[in-house]
């Protein structure tokens, strides 16, 4: 069981260039999120689904899409890369229901040059 | 808007003595408090929540206190270990609500 992954764990993008941030749970989780923390920041919420086929808005969405077409995964997509995009990325799942405690990957550091 | 504050960026204290973490929120609709530890490198992983129901939840050396008329909660951690030094993030949800907000976090550091 390895719970939630993330790849890659390390990635330069130059100004302009797009990119997928892969993210993958194996705990049967419906609730999927994508979270970004800056530098002496909380995290921040992006995206996140509550289901297959089912997603929505966080608070800071813009510059990111992404897709639920399984249970298991809920990529990231970066269009046009921007500095402002800098920033470590979690993905995280819950079980839904009652429970509210999110299981966070690894993260991916991205740096957009 | 900063919904949860985390005012302090840094604690130190001596191993075996009482590590106390706050956190402050704005937001009336919030209703379901969790804190959360982080190692350097690796994501963050749940440590203990607490519902607005409650005024405390312990778990082992860990207990959460709420306060919900002054808007704030607090993590202890009794004793402190070495192995406690982390970054501990505070947040907060209304109940099954997807839109969980952040504190900035506490870098806690237990001296041995």
């Amino acid at each position: 069981n390895a719970g939630v992954t993330q790849t890659p764990k390390f990635r330069i993008l130059k100004i302009g260039q797009s990119m997928t941030l892969q993210c993958t749970q194996d705990m049967n989780h419906n609730y999927m999120y994508w979270y970004r923390q800056d530098p002496g920041m909380g995290l921040k919420l992006i995206y996140y689904s509550v289901g297959a086929g089912i997603t929505d808005k966080g608070e800071v969405p813009n510059g990111y899409n992404v897709s639920r077409s399984t249970t298991e995964d809920f990529p990231l997509r970066l269009e046009l890369a921007a500095p402002s995009q800098t920033s470590v990325y979690f993905c995280a799942s819950r079980q839904g229901a009652r429970y509210n405690e999110q299981f966070f990957g690894p993260g991916t550091r991205l740096t957009v040059l | 808007d900063q919904q949860v504050k985390q005012n302090s960026p840094s604690l130190s204290v001596q191993e075996g003595r009482i590590s106390i973490l706050n956190c402050d929120y704005t937001n009336s609709m919030f209703d379901y408090f969790l804190w959360y530890k982080k190692y350097p490198a690796e994501g963050p992983t749940f440590l203990i929540s607490i519902s607005s129901i409650k005024d405390k939840n312990e778990d082992g050396r860990f207990t959460v206190f709420l306060n919900k008329s002054a808007k704030h909660l607090s993590l202890h951690i009794v004793p402190s270990q070495p192995g406690d030094s982390a970054v501990y993030f505070c947040a907060a949800t209304p109940y099954n609500n997807n839109d969980m907000r952040f504190g900035a976090g506490t870098r806690l550091t237990v001296k041995p």
